[in-house]
Parts: C-alpha cells; structure tokens; sequence
C-alpha cells in the first residue's frame, strides 16, 4: 500500500550547523509533498511543500528538493535555531486526496 | 495559527462510551478531513469531506463515523470506545480544488480508561 518512509528518527544538531531529513514515497502517483513542524501540544504546522513538476524550492532557511524518478524528497535546514527544535513530518498526497505521513524526526538543536 | 479549531481540547471517556468531536475549517474551506495520532506516530488519515459528502476513509472501522455541515464544520464520531482509540485527533482543512494546501488544527487529545 501507499507508505512513506522517514530517516532519521532522531537527529540532533549544533546549533547553527544544518539538518536534513530524508523521506522516499512508495506511490509514484503521488505529486504534493508538505513537510509539516510538529510542537509539544500543537497541532502539525505547514512550514514548506513542493509539487511534482518542481525539483527544488527554497523558503529563508529551509529548502526542499524532490527526486520524482528515485521517489525521494528531502528538507535541508541551514543555520540551525534553538526555536528549530520540534517533530517534523515529511508527507505525500495526490492532489487533494488523503496526506500520507512519515513517522517524524525529532529534531533537537543542541545549545 | 491556521484557522482550524477544534473543541474540545481535552477529553477522557470511558471504554464502550460514544465520543463526538468537533472542527470549525478555515473560512473559505470546502474540504476537511480527519486525522488520528497515536503516541509518537505520524497522523493517519481517518476520512474526508467535500460538500458535505464522505469521499475518503482510512483504514479505520464504521464505528468512527463523520458528518460535514453546510458551513463546513465538521464532526467526528466514535462509538464504543476501546482503549486503543486513545490519541490525538487531528482534524484539516483545505481550500477548493486542485493541489492545495492542507491547515491542521490544535486536535483534540482523547484518552481511553
């Protein structure tokens, strides 16, 4: 079935060094790819996505780059912040149909 | 903050009782859907609406059950609640059409005993 697959669960950085999660999708129909910033008692935040017939996109410090042939897509983070600190959850859907999650990346921004 | 609420924020129920939760969407929001989190897991998609219509479900039973108002709220239904049903309850809304942008709410965090 429809899966996405997110590494790596935990991932703790410098603060100011850059981090990168990796996700790979399993259906190649999919073509919306949200990442989604998750806090404590909060509800999943849209932070940055990218379409199907886009390879990159970038926003400030956070950028996305999608592989359609490989089915990878990845978010980058530069110059990590203290307020970076969260869950965040790469995702797939197509068009407007149900949003598949991965199962998230604690992310800790270590002082 | 997205415009999605959710109410209540906090809830705890008895296993076998009956649970409904509620969903304003964003104005100008015709889809909204619904999401289960369990305990360090990613959302899972339960169902959707358009137009007051279900033209989605998850992998979940007919006990969890939905409605979509004309305004577009929602509601989500459970009954005869099992321990497992213990989550956080997402709920998402979308504008019209095409690829767009899903707006979670601040979910409603439901707990079994």
């Amino acid at each position: 079935g429809e899966n996405v697959e997110q590494h790596p669960s935990t991932l703790s950085v410098q603060e100011g060094d850059s981090a990168v999660i990796k996700c790979t999708y399993s259906d190649s129909a999919s073509n919306y790819f949200p990442w989604y910033k998750q806090e404590l008692g909060k509800g999943p935040q849209l932070i940055i996505d990218i379409r199907s017939n886009v390879g990159e996109k970038k926003d400030q410090r956070i950028a996305v780059t999608l592989n359609k042939t490989a089915k990878h897509f990845s978010l980058h983070i530069t110059e990590t912040q203290p307020e970076d600190s969260a869950v965040y959850f790469c995702a797939a859907s197509k068009g407007d149909d149900k949003i598949i999650f991965g199962k998230g990346t604690r992310l800790h921004i270590l002082p | 903050e997205t415009g999605v609420t959710q109410s209540p924020t906090h809830l705890i129920k008895t296993r076998g009782q009956q649970v409904t939760l509620r969903c304003s969407s964003q104005s100008g929001h015709n889809t909204v859907s619904w999401y289960q989190q369990a305990l360090g897991q990613g959302p899972q998609f339960i169902f959707q609406y358009y137009r007051e219509e279900e033209n989605g479900r998850g992998n979940f039973p007919p006990r969890f059950s939905g409605l979509q108002f004309p305004n577009y709220s929602s509601e989500l239904n459970v009954n005869a609640l099992e321990l497992d049903d213990s989550a956080l309850y997402l709920c998402a809304s979308r504008p019209p059409t095409g690829v767009t942008e899903a707006f979670f709410g601040q979910g409603t965090r439901l707990t079994v005993v």
